[in-house]
């Protein structure tokens, strides 16, 4: 089976820097992956981490370390629009199934 | 690219009706649709995998006589909730996987269903 932990509510100032954590136990593993979701709203793909390290798309950046079967998320200059839940999700070996986080609400206030 | 068309976005319904939401892959070929329900607060929980031509794969607890799935077409999988009753009031969301990436899983919009 496939687990994964991660804060369920962090806040943070407009302008700030959070990062969310995501530790994992899973049967197999197919990289690392990073979903925004807005209230209402469905899923939209963030970050993906395959191999250990550091991947940065403008604003939001996402770390993997497969030895400690852990990652995060980094949001910097953080804006109100921010504010939303953020999953973290992983596909096992041998199939293409996300397993998904229970998410972290991320309030950003001014 | 890689969009999932997913309808209709809100839905009231009779208890013991049936309803159905659609999704389709506008501009790429999904073998492959994942249905997910979400509760208020809580994560996406996966109900069934979909492959074009073949029977769904549902997860432990799902009822497949229930949720029934259709994937008759590489661009069209369809989810039916059969006599439906409150206690199916979700977030129901279509996902696909993007052929040759890692990653590259796109949702629908989703589906608010309310059954009263």
């Amino acid at each position: 089976g496939q687990s994964l932990e991660q804060p369920s509510e962090v806040t943070a100032v407009e302008g700030a820097i959070v990062q969310i954590n995501c530790t994992y136990q899973t049967s197999g593993f197919y990289g690392l992956s990073w979903y925004q979701q807005h209230d209402g709203g469905a899923p939209t793909f963030l970050s993906y981490n395959a191999l250990d390290g550091l991947e940065e798309t403008g604003r939001f950046s996402s770390f993997l370390s497969r030895s400690d079967s852990y990652g995060y998320l980094l949001l910097q200059e953080l804006q109100m629009k921010d504010s939303a839940s953020y999953f973290c999700a992983v596909a096992g070996a041998g199939s293409y199934q996300l397993t998904f986080g229970k998410g972290t609400k991320l309030s950003v206030i001014p | 690219g890689a969009v999932v068309s997913q309808h209709p976005s809100r839905v009231i319904c009779k208890s013991g009706t049936s309803v159905k939401i659609e999704c389709r892959s506008l501009d790429f070929q999904a073998t492959t649709m994942f249905w997910y329900r979400q509760f208020p607060k809580q994560s996406l929980m996966l109900m069934a995998t979909s492959n074009e031509g073949s029977k769904a794969t549902y997860e432990q607890g799902v009822e497949k006589d229930k949720f029934l799935i259709n994937h008759a077409s590489l661009t069209l999988s369809t989810l039916t909730v059969t006599s439906a009753h409150p206690e199916d009031s979700s977030f129901y969301i279509c996902s696909a996987r993007v052929q040759n990436t890692n990653y590259g899983y796109t949702f629908g919009s989703g589906t608010r269903l309310t059954v009263v």
